[in-house]
């Protein structure tokens, strides 16, 4: 099993670029999030999917798009990227069923620099 | 306030210490807790899960969890170069809710 795989590894765009970051998970697991990590930030929510068909802002939506393509993938879109949203970019999955853990787990993470 | 709170660090230790690891939180209806280890330029991967109070054990590692006070720790025994990471906790409350997570404190092991 590969787990939760992320694509690209890196990426450096200019100011008023578009991209999209693509995850995938391998496990069957119901829900998929994204998460962006900053320096004393911690990992703060941007959108999460409960379930294949539904997404749901997080903590820090402004500025990003998703897509739950199916029940694998889920992409995550900045449509004209800012400065701000320079950061490492996490994916993660979890069974999120009533009664369990919830645990996540997450991919390698994308580092995205936006000049 | 921060709805999770953890000194960022870093830490340093000698190896062989305990290391001890500690967050603190406001959201009294927070059931599930975890510890997550992330070495530089990984994802975090699942150390530890405790469900509501106590302490649970798994080799060196101990978590510990009281609600009354709203503290969490991790306990790290005979250290080791290799658990030089950041730790990150998270919580949640609830089925349907989304974890928390704290900023992380960077541990380093010197050998």
């Amino acid at each position: 099993n590969a787990g939760v795989t992320q694509t690209p590894k890196f990426q450096v765009l200019k100011t008023g670029q578009s991209m999209t970051l693509q995850c995938a998970q391998d496990m069957n697991h119901n829900s998929m999030y994204w998460y962006r990590q900053d320096p004393g930030m911690g990992l703060r929510l941007i959108y999460y999917s409960a379930s294949e068909g539904t997404t749901d802002k997080g903590e820090v939506p402004n500025g990003y798009n998703v897509s739950r393509l199916n029940k694998r993938e889920f992409s995550l879109r900045l449509e004209s990227a800012a400065p701000s949203q320079t950061s490492v970019y996490f994916c993660a999955s979890s069974v999120r069923t009533s009664g369990s853990s919830d645990t996540q787990y997450f991919g390698p993470g994308t580092r995205l620099t936006v000049l | 306030q921060k709805e999770v709170e953890q000194d960022p660090g870093p830490l340093s230790v000698p190896e062989g210490a305990i290391v001890s690891l500690n967050c603190t939180y406001s959201n009294s209806a927070f059931q599930y807790f975890m510890w997550y280890r992330q070495y530089s330029r990984k994802g975090p991967e699942l150390l530890m899960y405790t469900y509501s109070s106590g302490n649970k054990e798994d080799g060196r590692f101990t978590a510990q969890v009281d609600k009354s006070s709203k503290y969490i720790s991790l306990f790290i025994r005979d250290s080791q170069p290799s658990d030089s990471a950041t730790y990150l906790c998270a919580m949640k409350g609830g089925y349907g809710q989304n974890f928390v997570f704290g900023p992380g404190t960077r541990l380093s092991v010197l050998p």
